[in-house]
């Protein structure tokens, strides 16, 4: 069956230190690959697309990167604050079909501690 | 503008009632979902849309009708819902189906049925 998976529910880091989340799939052959975050009682917020042909992807402090090979994805944010205290959620749609099924790992809430 | 809006925020209703969820863009996009999403899960695709017609109805139970009556507007009609149907619904677009772009979520409504 497919299935996407996010390392962990939670993560606790210190501000400044460097948060890295995983995201894992199996039985899927995306093209792309989606980050998004989530604050409480909020929809989510697009941050960053990765394409298959492209290794790592970087905007301000976030860095993805995408393994084909693997099936993983890795979500950098680096000198954490506070504020990026969040639910982080990776999405893929199967690359083979245009049919608009975006589909959500359960996400990784992390706590940036000052 | 670059905004989901969906209205209303919060909803409480009984379970022999008719209401409305609306959702309005107005970023030229023509694909447009609904999702739904329970405490500390990740957001499940109910229906997607691309130019006014149904595209995907994930097997949702017909008590939820949506409609989508122009290219800005969605609408999602509910009758005799059941408790477990209490959730946030999330309204989302994207451009279209044919690329692959990040999803504008909306607020969400925040739907209790008593």
């Amino acid at each position: 069956s497919q299935k996407i998976e996010q390392n962990s529910e939670a993560l606790n880091i210190q501000e400044g230190k460097t948060a890295t989340l995983t995201c894992n799939y199996t039985n899927y052959s995306p093209a792309y690959l989606q980050w998004y975050r989530q604050d409480p009682g909020r929809g989510p917020v697009f941050l960053l697309l990765i394409r298959e042909n492209e290794k790592e992807k970087r905007k301000e402090r976030l860095k993805v990167t995408f393994d084909t090979t693997l099936k993983q994805s890795l979500f950098h944010i680096t000198a954490s604050q506070p504020a990026d205290s969040a639910t982080y959620l990776c999405a893929l749609r199967e690359g083979s079909s245009n049919t608009g099924k975006l589909i959500f790992g359960q996400g990784t809430t992390l706590q940036v501690k000052p | 503008d670059t905004e989901v809006t969906q209205t209303p925020k919060h909803l409480v209703m009984g379970m022999t009632n008719k209401k409305s969820l609306k959702c309005e863009q107005h970023m030229g996009h023509r694909a447009m979902y609904w999702y739904k999403q329970k405490a500390k899960k990740p957001p499940e695709l109910m229906f997607v849309y691309s130019y006014e017609k149904l595209s995907i109805n994930e097997s949702v139970p017909s008590r939820f009708s949506p409609e989508c009556p122009n290219s800005s507007l969605l609408n999602l009609h509910l009758h005799a819902l059941q408790p477990e149907d209490s959730a946030l619904y999330l309204c989302a677009s994207s451009q279209d189906l044919g690329r692959e772009n990040g999803y504008t979520f909306g607020s969400g409504t925040r739907l209790t049925v008593v």
